[in-house]
């Protein structure tokens, strides 16, 4: 595939359900990044790998998230327990690498909470 | 698809005419700055990028201008056409690396 590819695109989950956003990254591309997006906001940052390695997670909003890249490629985040806040677009964005800062995203995935 | 535009500033815009979109930085640190535009139910789409060496960086009907003594980037977008209708997002890179910081979006809308 051409770009960033993300499954499932819609998501409804019941509250205390646990999620699992899957990110196909563009194939050859280092970086992977995740982004929560509320609605009528721009893209907050989440996670960032390089490779596998999971370099900066500063951006989960609680232990609750979880990301994991184990083969440097497809990416999943993982939302145990899922609260109403935590509805919203999950983006995923791929890089060439870590000095190439243009991202490339994907269409997101929207996760309703009930 | 849901909007994204949901109470943002918004431009309108006649067909043809030519749009201007600012945006306001935080992060003197930041040596790269980037435009997304988004439509409603899709990703960000990249536009342009600039780094801080540069005030200018044109490409196809787009200029992106950034002053960085007041810290304010801009993105031109000559003979708007329907299809420019979106959301437009600028970033920075607040940390000096390859981590995106957006700014509030703004929408345009594109009127026939």
């Amino acid at each position: 595939g051409a770009g960033v590819s993300q499954s499932p695109r819609y998501k409804v989950a019941k509250r205390g359900q646990d999620v699992a956003l899957r990110c196909d990254p563009i194939s050859g591309h280092v970086s992977l990044f995740w982004y929560q997006q509320a609605l009528g906001q721009g893209p907050e940052f989440l996670t960032y790998f390089q490779n596998e390695a999971q370099l900066d997670k500063s951006g989960l909003p609680s232990d609750r998230f979880f990301a994991e890249r184990p083969e440097g490629s497809v990416s999943t985040l993982k939302i145990q327990r899922t609260q109403q806040e935590d509805s919203a677009v999950y983006l995923c964005a791929s890089s060439l690498g870590p000095k190439s800062y243009e991202q490339y995203f994907g269409p997101g995935t929207r996760l309703t909470v009930t | 698809g849901e909007s994204v535009g949901l109470h943002l500033p918004t431009l309108s815009v006649q067909e043809g005419d030519n749009s201007i979109i600012n945006c306001a930085y935080s992060n003197s640190a930041s040596d790269y700055f980037i435009w997304y535009k988004q439509e409603s139910g899709k990703g960000p789409q990249f536009i342009i990028d600039i780094r801080s060496n540069m005030d200018k960086r044109q490409g196809q009907r787009v200029t992106v201008l950034l002053n960085k003594t007041v810290k304010h980037l801009s993105l031109q977008i000559a003979a708007t056409q329907p299809g420019d209708s979106a959301v437009y997002f600028c970033a920075e890179n607040p940390h000096g690396n390859n981590r995106l910081a957006f700014g509030k979006g703004n929408q345009v809308v594109v009127i026939p």
